[in-house]
């Protein structure tokens, strides 16, 4: 079974940081990962995607890497606003025809003013 | 609609009840899930609809649980007997087409079985 790990699972950090948020996962065979925020109380919104013959994606502040061989990624976000604070889930979908996402735990970011 | 919809966003109900969630995915999406989040977890897959039919229900936790889509759109998560493990926030999310991976999440209903 697919396992994704999130480490910190918690930060804090001053306005204005760059900061970077890892996740990993056991199974390599991925089709394709995604990156999410969470508010509080709310659903998931959808930052980045990256498919697996990709090696990162950008939007915005936001740059997303995946190494699949060694089963990372990264995002990392540049210039930190008290509105990036937020968890952030990485999923993975894997590449075997099944349709579901693995999630991780998430990393519930603080930005301080 | 804009976004995906759930209704209703908060359910409190009592142990051995029945309850019924639903979800109203993006006009023309043909995928959509249900997946569970229990609190300070990341989300779990629960079922996978390709237009009517359930493609992949090898989330649903026993047969207590149960899920439809009769005409592609609407979704109903249905909980016979509900038990306090089920509390948590029940997530929908639709997609444009199978597998593309890009999931447009409602914002939930939160279950409480007291």
């Amino acid at each position: 079974k697919q396992e994704v790990t999130q480490i910190p699972a918690a930060l804090s950090v001053p306005e204005g940081e760059n900061l970077v948020l890892n996740c990993s996962f056991t199974d390599s065979a991925i089709y394709n990962l995604q990156w999410f925020r969470q508010d509080p109380g709310k659903g998931l919104t959808s930052l980045l995607l990256i498919q697996s013959s990709q090696r990162e994606q950008t939007s915005g502040r936001l740059n997303a890497s995946l190494d699949k061989s060694s089963g990372r990624s990264t995002l990392y976000i540049a210039a930190s606003q008290p509105g990036d604070s937020a968890t952030y889930l990485c999923a993975v979908l894997l590449g075997t025809g099944a349709n579901n996402l693995f999630f991780g735990t998430g990393t519930r970011l603080t930005v301080i003013p | 609609g804009a976004g995906v919809s759930q209704t209703p966003s908060n359910k409190v109900t009592e142990k051995g009840k029945y309850v019924e969630l639903r979800c109203d995915p993006i006009s023309g999406h043909t995928a959509l899930y249900w997946y569970r989040q229990s609190l300070g977890q990341g989300p779990e897959f629960l079922i996978y609809f390709q237009g009517t039919g359930a493609a992949d229900d090898s989330g649903l936790p026993n047969d207590r649980f149960f899920a439809v889509r009769p005409e592609g759109s609407v979704s109903t998560l249905k909980i016979q007997r509900t038990e306090r493990g089920d509390s948590a926030v029940y997530l929908c999310a639709s997609s444009p087409g199978r597998r593309t991976g890009e999931l447009f999440f409602g914002e939930g209903s939160r279950l409480t079985v007291l």
